[in-house]
Parts: C-alpha cells; sequence; structure tokens
C-alpha cells in the first residue's frame, strides 16, 4: 500500500553543521511532496514542497532534493540552529487526490 | 491573522461519552481536513471536505463523523468515544487539495478517554 517512511526517527547535529532528513516513498503516483516541521505542542508547519516534475528546490536554508528512480526524498537544512529542533515530517500527494500520506517523522537535536 | 483554530484544546472523557472537535478558518479555503497524531506514528486523514457540502472518508474513519458546516468551519464528532481513540487530533486547510498547495493547521486538540 500507500506508504512514506522516514529512514532514521532521531538525529543529533551540532549548531551550525548541516542537517539531512531523508524520506522513502511507495507511491509511484505521487507527484507532490512536502515536508513539514512540528515544534513541541503546536501544528506542523509548511517548510517547501517539490512537485515531481523537478529534482530540487531551494527556500531559506533549506533545500530538498527528489530522486524519483529509487523514490527518495531528501531535506537539507543549512547552518542548523537551536530553532530548527523539532520534528520533520515528509508528506505525499497527487494530482487530484485529498489524502495526503504522511512519514512517522524525525526529530531532530541541535546541541549547543 | 488566526489561521485555523480549533477547540478545545485539551479534553478528557469517559468510555461510552460524545464530544463535538470544533475546527474554523479565516483564510477563504475550499479543503479542510481532519488528522489524528498518535505517538511515534505520522499524522493519518481520519476524513476531509474537498469543497463545502462534500466530506469524504480517509484513512482512519471508523468511529468519527464529520460536518462542513459552511466554507470556514468543519468539526468532528466521536458518537462513543474509545480509549482507542485517545489521541492529538489535528485540523487543517489548504486552498485546494491534492498536488497544488500545502496545508495549513491548528494548534491540536489533546483527547484522553479514560
Amino acid at each position: 500500500g500507500e506508504s512514506v517512511g522516514l529512514h532514521l526517527p532521531t538525529l543529533s547535529v551540532q549548531e551550525g553543521d548541516n542537517s539531512i532528513i531523508n524520506c522513502a516513498y511507495s507511491n509511484s503516483a505521487s507527484d507532490y511532496f512536502i515536508w513539514y516541521k512540528q515544534e513541541s505542542g503546536k501544528g506542523p508547519q509548511f517548510i517547501i514542497d517539490i512537485r515531481s516534475n523537478m529534482d530540487k528546490r531551494q527556500g531559506q536554508r533549506v533545500t530538498v532534493l527528489l530522486n524519483k528512480t529509487v523514490k527518495h526524498l531528501s531535506l537539507q537544512i543549512a547552518a542548523t540552529q537551536p530553532g530548527d529542533s523539532a520534528v520533520y515530517f515528509c508528506a505525499e500527494n497527487h494530482t487530484g487526490g485529498f489524502k495526503t500520506i504522511f512519514g512517522a517523522g524525525t526529530r531532530l537535536f541541535v546541541k549547543a | 491573522n488566526a489561521g485555523v483554530t480549533q477547540t478545545p484544546k485539551f479534553q478528557v472523557l469517559k468510555t461510552g461519552q460524545s464530544m463535538t472537535l470544533q475546527c474554523a478558518q479565516d483564510m477563504n479555503h475550499n479543503s479542510m481536513y481532519w488528522y489524528r497524531q498518535d505517538p511515534g506514528m505520522g499524522l493519518r486523514l481520519i476524513y476531509y471536505s474537498a469543497s463545502e457540502g462534500t466530506t469524504d472518508k480517509g484513512e482512519v474513519p471508523n468511529g468519527y463523523n464529520v460536518s462542513r458546516l459552511n466554507k470556514r468551519e468543519f468539526s468532528l464528532r466521536l458518537e462513543s468515544a474509545a480509549p482507542s481513540q485517545t489521541s492529538v487530533y489535528f485540523c487543517a486547510s489548504s486552498e485546494y487539495g491534492g498536488a497544488r498547495t500545502e496545508a495549513f493547521f491548528g494548534q491540536g486538540t489533546r483527547l484522553t478517554v479514560v
């Protein structure tokens, strides 16, 4: 069935280093992918998205890479800051669909 | 901007009790969603409303009902609460569904069923 999974449930990085969070998806029909950030006690917040006609998209300090061949998605955070500590979810959907599928999440710890 | 507002923020129910979770958005979005989030798991879709006047089942609809009251409001009802429904519930909205726009989430309702 459809599933979106994450390779690492917890990631710990030093402040100032770059972070890479990985995600695998299984639905070949998915053509829209989103990364969300969830801080403790809050709802998920949109970070960045990418459509399947792209391999890479950059935002402010964040980059999402999409490899459709191996159905892999990654989120790169440059110069990680304490405020980046949160749980990060990848999610996928497809054109015409309403059922966004979320991965289990990766908790990012940033050490000062 | 308020965005997506959920009430209540916390609730404790006894098994068998009923309650309604309220959600309202002020972004004039067409689509609205209810998710539940359990420890160690991602969000799972309970029900969604693609547009005003329509509702559809998501991944885990059993034990729940929804009402899209108008374009702004989308409520989730538990008719007879069970301990398995202990979870954090999130309402979300998006301008459109599917592969077009991201969703905006409320702050969540933490529900405990004892």
